[in-house]
């Protein structure tokens, strides 16, 4: 069981340049989520998808976009890398209820 | 605006000593709380949560405590152990906004032996 997969685990790009990020779950869970983390800032929500077919914004929104592809797969995004983008970002899925999240195992994004 | 606090950056504890770990919220909205851990290179994953209507929830070696009234939130591991040495997030939840989490900097532990 994988669980929730992302790829790619580390990518560098130039600024300006654009990218995509992928992440795929096989628990089918409804809900699906992009946080990124930052030293001394924790884990902050991008954006969510709380079913197929819907996304919305999340604490952190700007430079990024969406897409909630079918029940298993939400991918992130970049359209113009900026520095300020430069994170480790991770995906998360759950199933409502006491159970938190499942997260991927992070993808470091640095954008020089 | 940082509604989850972490004021501990790190935390040093003997093996088999009490660890615990620390959180206060500044939204009185938030009624549902996670503690989450982190090994290096991994995702977090899920410790153990505690609902408003509780103040406190156990889990084996795990013990989370919820003070309302202080928006204050503490995790208790004992006895610890080396393999407990790890970065601990807290999270919260409103009411009413669905799953969507606020978490805290973190807490890093580390467990001598």
């Amino acid at each position: 069981n994988a669980g929730v997969t992302q790829t790619p685990k580390f990518q560098v790009l130039k600024t300006g340049q654009s990218m995509t990020l992928q992440c795929a779950q096989d628990m089918n869970h409804n809900s699906m989520y992009w946080y990124r983390q930052d030293p001394g800032m924790g884990l902050r929500l991008i954006y969510y998808s709380a079913s197929e077919g819907t996304t919305d914004k999340g604490e952190v929104p700007n430079g990024y976009n969406v897409s909630r592809l079918n029940k298993r797969e939400f991918s992130l995004r970049l359209e113009s890398a900026a520095p300020s983008q430069t994170s480790v970002y991770f995906c998360a899925s759950d199933q409502g209820g006491t159970y938190g999240y499942t997260f991927g195992s992070g993808t470091r994004l640095t954008v020089v | 605006d940082q509604q989850v606090k972490q004021n501990s950056p790190s935390l040093s504890v003997q093996e088999g000593r009490i660890s615990i770990l620390n959180c206060d919220y500044t939204n009185s909205m938030f009624d549902y709380f996670l503690w989450y851990k982190k090994y290096p290179a991994e995702g977090p994953t899920f410790l153990i949560s505690i609902s408003s209507i509780k103040d406190k929830n156990e889990d084996g070696r795990f013990t989370v405590f919820l003070n309302k009234s202080a928006k204050h939130l503490s995790l208790h591991i004992v006895p610890s152990q080396p393999g407990d040495s790890a970065v601990y997030f807290c999270a919260a939840s409103a009411v009413g906004t669905g799953n969507q989490f606020y978490f805290g900097t973190g807490t890093s532990l580390t467990v001598i032996p």
